[in-house]
């Protein structure tokens, strides 16, 4: 069946360290990958998309790699603060077409410490 | 421009009642996903509906239904609730084309089921 795997543990880091997650699937073949986060009590806010052609994609601190060999997605937040501490989830398209479905991993929640 | 909106945002309810959830997306957005997130997992697609049409079902009983009316704001009905239905509902809305790719989530209802 497919499925979709977040670190299950908190991640607690310092200020200023660099956080990576990491993100597998298996059973998938999808057309890409985005990443979300989410804080206590609100919605998740996208933050980036990386297809499946696309081996790596930054926005400012976030960088995001996609190898569709490994089955495999790693997020970096460089750089890291105190306000970058949330839940961070990864999301893949179902493989249908235009259906729009997402599944979610289970997220993995990240502490920054000043 | 607004985000998506949800209301209500809390609401509680005892097993066997019914309710009725609303979700007005963002402007100019014609799809609508609605998803179920129990705490500490990440969200589980409900439905998807493109210019009043449902586009995408996931697993969940025939108790959960949606519409979505023709200024593209949705309704999600769940009948017979189950204290397992206690979750945060989030409505999220997608680009004009109605594909893939980013969705934007409201602040979810929060639903407790007693």
């Amino acid at each position: 069946s497919q499925k979709i795997e977040q670190n299950s543990e908190a991640l607690n880091i310092q200020e200023g360290k660099t956080a990576t997650l990491t993100c597998n699937y298996t059973n998938y073949s999808p057309a890409y990958l985005q990443w979300y986060r989410q804080d206590p009590g609100r919605g998740p806010v996208f933050l980036l998309l990386i297809r499946e052609n696309e081996k790596e994609k930054r926005k400012e601190r976030l960088k995001v790699t996609f190898d569709t060999t490994l089955k495999q997605s790693l997020f970096h937040i460089t750089a890291s603060q105190p306000a970058d501490s949330a839940t961070y989830l990864c999301a893949l398209d179902s493989g249908s077409s235009n259906t729009g479905k997402l599944i979610f991993g289970q997220g993995t929640t990240l502490q920054v410490k000043p | 421009d607004a985000g998506v909106t949800q209301s209500p945002t809390h609401l509680i309810k005892t097993r066997g009642q019914q309710v009725t959830l609303r979700c007005s997306p963002i402007s100019g957005h014609k799809s609508v996903s609605w998803y179920q997130q129990v705490l500490g997992q990440g969200p589980q697609f409900i439905f998807q509906y493109y210019e009043k049409e449902e586009r995408g079902r996931g697993n969940f009983p025939d108790r959960f239904s949606a519409r979505q009316f023709p200024n593209y704001s949705s309704e999600l009905n769940v009948n017979a609730l189950l204290l397992g239905d206690s979750a945060l509902y989030l409505c999220a809305s997608s680009s004009p084309s109605g594909g893939e790719e980013t969705q934007y989530f409201g602040p979810g209802t929060r639903l407790l089921v007693l």
